[in-house]
């Protein structure tokens, strides 16, 4: 069976240090991967994509990708509290819908 | 704003009653999925729909079934709820004709308790 795995956390970080977000996947066929975020009671959404090893970055955030290890991970730098919600990682595994791991909870605190 | 909108937010039923939950969009996506969300279990897979004309179940399809009445519109149902039902659900949507088109749009969600 085809899977995605996440540590359910909670992770807990100080504000303005680095939250380190990681995921593993099965199949090793994977060509998309994608980092949602979820506040409480919200729907998730996409903050990160990332399609070829190496890292992606977008403002604070860090995607990293390395396929041979089937993992990959997401960098919040200088973290801040409005970052505190649900991580999700989703991997397209051989058909074109993301299966999604069952998220990382991070907390930030002040 | 172009946009995913679920119908009811919330909704409390009784075990063996038959309901339906809405999913319309604006977004002008082809494609549309429903998923369930329980604590601790991450999002999974109900029915999804890559056109009018395609339905297909995903990995928890099992209890329900859906209807794409339209581009934009592709309805839940329960048959015949039972409490273990109770969870939040997700109606998202993709469009195909992005080179990324995996990318997922959500709805509000629906907050479906069975009592």
């Amino acid at each position: 069976q085809k899977e995605v795995e996440q540590n359910s956390g909670p992770l807990s970080v100080p504000e303005g240090a680095i939250a380190s977000l990681n995921c593993t996947y099965s199949d090793r066929g994977s060509q998309s991967f994608f980092w949602y975020r979820q506040y409480s009671g919200k729907s998730p959404e996409l903050i990160m994509s990332i399609y070829s090893n190496g890292d992606k970055e977008d403002g604070r955030f860090t995607a990293q990708l390395n396929k041979a290890s089937q993992y990959v991970s997401l960098l919040i730098r200088d973290s801040q509290p409005s970052d505190s919600a649900t991580y999700l990682c989703a991997v397209n595994m051989g058909s074109y819908i993301p299966t999604f791991g069952r998220g990382t909870s991070l907390i930030v605190h002040p | 704003d172009a946009d995913v909108t679920q119908t009811p937010r919330n909704r409390i039923t009784k075990t063996g009653k038959r309901i339906m939950l809405e999913c319309s969009q604006t977004k002008g996506h082809d494609r549309m999925y429903w998923y369930r969300q329980d604590p601790g279990l991450g999002l999974r897979l109900i029915y999804y729909s890559f056109d009018v004309k395609d339905i297909n179940k995903g990995e928890i399809s099992d209890g329900y079934s859906v209807s794409r009445q339209a581009q934009a519109k592709f309805s839940l149902s329960l048959e015949s709820a039972i409490p273990n039902q109770t969870a939040l659900y997700f109606c998202a949507t993709s469009d195909s004709g992005q080179t990324t088109n995996e990318k997922l749009f959500f709805g509000s969600g629906t907050q479906l308790s069975v009592l």
